[in-house]
């Protein structure tokens, strides 16, 4: 079936520095994507969203980029801080239906 | 705003008991509720989709009497696993859409999740 996956299920980077997350769609109908983020023990929290009719949407310190000619999505987050570390799930869904998360990208701050 | 309880937010119980959890959207009503459990270090797995005053919809392979889901208002929706077995342990959480951007945005805002052990 379509599914959604990452390229890196880990990510270590350099505090600081800006991180790039990775994500691959398979459903070309998805419409709506949506960016994720969860700590240990606690349930995932909103990060940004953009639409199909959309490229590029920015946020504080974070962007989404959509690439739908490749079926790519990527999350970038400026200035990479300690409280960043977590894992990352990337979710798309077609006029809210088949709601599918990615499997994750866990996020390392090292100091 | 958009702030989604759960509850309890960890149970230990012993097999064949059963173990209710409840989700509530505590500044919004929500149209729709998900359900999701996780296992360690993998990803969210959708188990059902409850509307409000209706069935809940459930994901191919999971059994609608064991999970059983009750959407009584647009701020609760309750999961009970009934007759609870250690391979039902996991994570559990829940997520809600609010009913005033259904319209706009599908955004599911999350539980905190319940850790359920089942011994």
């Amino acid at each position: 079936g379509e599914s959604v996956g990452l390229h890196l299920p880990t990510l270590s980077v350099q505090e600081g520095d800006n991180s790039i997350i990775n994500c691959a769609y398979s459903n070309s109908a998805s419409d709506y994507f949506i960016w994720y983020k969860q700590e240990s023990g606690k349930g995932p929290q909103f990060i940004i969203d953009i639409r199909s009719n959309m490229d590029k949407r920015q946020g504080q310190r974070v962007t989404v980029l959509l690439n739908k000619t490749v079926k790519h999505l990527s999350l970038q987050i400026a200035a990479t801080q300690p409280g960043d570390s977590a894992v990352y799930f990337c979710a798309e869904t077609n006029y809210g239906q088949n709601f599918v998360f990615g499997p994750g990208t866990r996020l390392s701050v090292l100091p | 705003g958009a702030v989604v309880s759960q509850h309890p937010s960890r149970v230990i119980c012993k097999s064949g008991t059963s173990v209710k959890i409840e989700c509530r959207s505590l500044d919004f009503q929500a149209t729709t509720m998900f359900w999701y459990r996780q296992f360690p270090k993998q990803s969210l797995m959708l188990m059902a989709t409850s509307n409000e005053g209706s069935k809940a919809t459930y994901e191919q392979g999971v059994e609608k009497d064991k999970f059983l889901i009750n959407h009584a208002s647009l701020t609760l929706s309750t999961l009970t696993v009934t007759s609870a077995h250690p391979e039902d342990s996991s994570f559990y959480i829940c997520s809600a859409r609010d009913r005033r951007l259904h319209l706009v945005r599908e955004t599911q805002y999350f539980g905190p999740g319940t850790r359920l052990l089942v011994l």
